[in-house]
């Protein structure tokens, strides 16, 4: 069974540009999640996205989006980049019984995107 | 404001010493309670979910426990290959998963 795929797995970016990070959840796995990971603040949670609609927001600017495709496959993208969103971008699948299924479902990683920007 | 803590922040052990991490939570009802392990330069790798206190979870040389407050992931006679960043994570009842900051885990042969 394949794990969650994330690419591109490493990027360097400058400040002010924008970047797309992609992710492709474990089949069957229509919840998607994304965190961003620092020393300083470690994982922190940005959005959830079930059947292509955002069920979940974290505290992060309006500059970081997300969304979701019909395949559950999930793109976020970071735009107007700050030294700051230097980071690892974690996105993870979950299996989701419905919208209104609340339960501690098990969240699997992947590798991640590194980010830099300069 | 919910928050999950974790100590110590870092912990060195000589193979075969036994200890224990701790992970600490105030949120506004518990769904569940996930630990991972992160290796560097990987996604983190899960664990144990535990859901109510008193639960008990084990796994090769972990064992990890729940109470009202607090977890505990014990590591018995611990080795190398278990040096690792273990993170603990809680699922509100508002379903926002948040995480500790970890705990680093150094394993000297």
């Amino acid at each position: 069974k394949a794990g969650v795929t994330q690419t591109p797995r490493y990027l360097i970016k400058t400040r002010g540009q924008q970047v797309t990070l992609s992710c492709s959840p474990i089949s069957g796995h229509r919840s998607v999640s994304w965190y961003q990971q620092t020393p300083g603040q470690g994982l922190q949670f940005l959005f959830e996205y079930f059947s292509e609609t955002q069920r979940n927001k974290g505290n992060f600017p309006g500059r970081f989006s997300g969304r979701q495709f019909s395949n559950s496959r999930s793109e976020m993208n970071v735009s107007t980049l700050e030294l700051g969103d230097s980071a690892l971008y974690l996105c993870a699948s979950s299996y989701r019984g419905g919208a209104r299924d609340s339960g501690a479902n098990v969240l699997t990683f992947g590798a991640g995107s590194r980010l830099t920007v300069l | 404001e919910d928050q999950v803590t974790q100590s110590p922040e870092a912990l060195r052990l000589q193979e075969g010493e036994s200890s224990s991490l701790n992970c600490s939570y105030t949120v506004s009802g518990l769904r569940g309670l996930f630990w991972y392990r992160q290796d560097p330069g990987k996604g983190p790798e899960f664990l144990f979910t535990l859901y109510s206190a008193g639960e008990e979870k084990e796994k090769e040389r972990l064992k990890a426990t729940l109470t009202k407050k607090e977890s505990f992931l014990h590591i018995t006679a611990p080795k190398p290959e278990d040096s690792a960043t273990y993170l603990c994570a809680v699922k509100t009842s508002y379903d926002k998963v948040i995480f500790g900051p970890g705990t680093s885990l150094s394993v000297i042969p």
